[in-house]
């Protein structure tokens, strides 16, 4: 898996949009770029993932740049239960399909 | 999303017993899951790759004899923490790898354990 590099933390208003990047410069083509999350104390929750295109769902929008070595999570209306620790990870998928986590981005949305 | 159920959520043991997490994939069949534990403030460690019908594939330093992992069935998959001691006090997930057509390839978590060895 290539490496994938998230500031520590951030801080975001409530009702603003969240801004998270992810750098992965050594990526290759078919790496996925996947999003999850995780809340205190529960397990991580799946939010998004793409490969070269822009993603857009109910949760969340996965922008990544045409050269694929960054991305951005937008959060688009940040509430207080989107504060979360937020990982970035690069997978190939199929039979190497093995998710390793890093230390990701502790997100704090304020009121 | 899929649902992945995990049992129980926190369990106290003493010293040299030992302790079975089970891990349910409640609406879609899972051949493949994985065994994470995290320690306080830290990231997710994969421990091991569940793999329906075959043994699992344990990641490098995880001893395989203390962290017994069974997938006898698509939906289910256990991890038996055996003589456990309070340095295998931890908070361990599972997860389960959903590859039914449209869910692309999403792993879904369970809620996860605690565990605390006294």
């Amino acid at each position: 898996d290539a490496k994938t590099t998230q500031p520590p933390s951030m801080d975001c208003a409530e009702g603003r949009a969240a801004n998270l990047p992810c750098n992965h410069s050594t990526i290759s083509g078919n790496e996925y770029v996947y999003w999850y999350r995780q809340i205190h104390s529960q397990g991580p929750q799946y939010i998004i993932h793409g490969l070269k295109n822009n993603e857009t769902n109910e949760m969340a929008s996965l922008i990544i740049t045409e050269d694929r070595k960054s991305s951005t999570l937008i959060l688009p209306h940040a509430t207080l239960r989107d504060t979360a620790v937020y990982y970035c990870i690069a997978n190939s998928g199929g039979s190497n399909y093995k998710l390793t986590f890093g230390k990701g981005t502790l997100l704090t949305v304020n009121p | 999303g899929a649902v992945v159920s995990q049992h129980p959520s926190w369990v106290i043991c003493k010293s040299g017993t030992s302790v079975k997490i089970e891990c349910r994939s409640l609406d879609f069949q899972a051949t493949t899951m994985f065994w994470y534990r995290q320690f306080p403030k830290q990231s997710l460690m994969l421990m091991a790759t569940s793999n329906e019908g075959s043994k699992a594939t344990y990641e490098q330093g995880v001893e395989k004899d203390k962290f017994l992992i069974n997938h006898a069935s698509l939906t289910l998959s256990t991890l038996t923490v055996t003589s456990a001691h309070p340095e295998d006090s931890s908070f361990y997930i599972c997860s389960a790898r959903d590859q039914r057509r449209g869910e692309g390839e999403k792993l879904f978590f369970g809620s996860g354990t605690q565990l605390s060895v006294l």
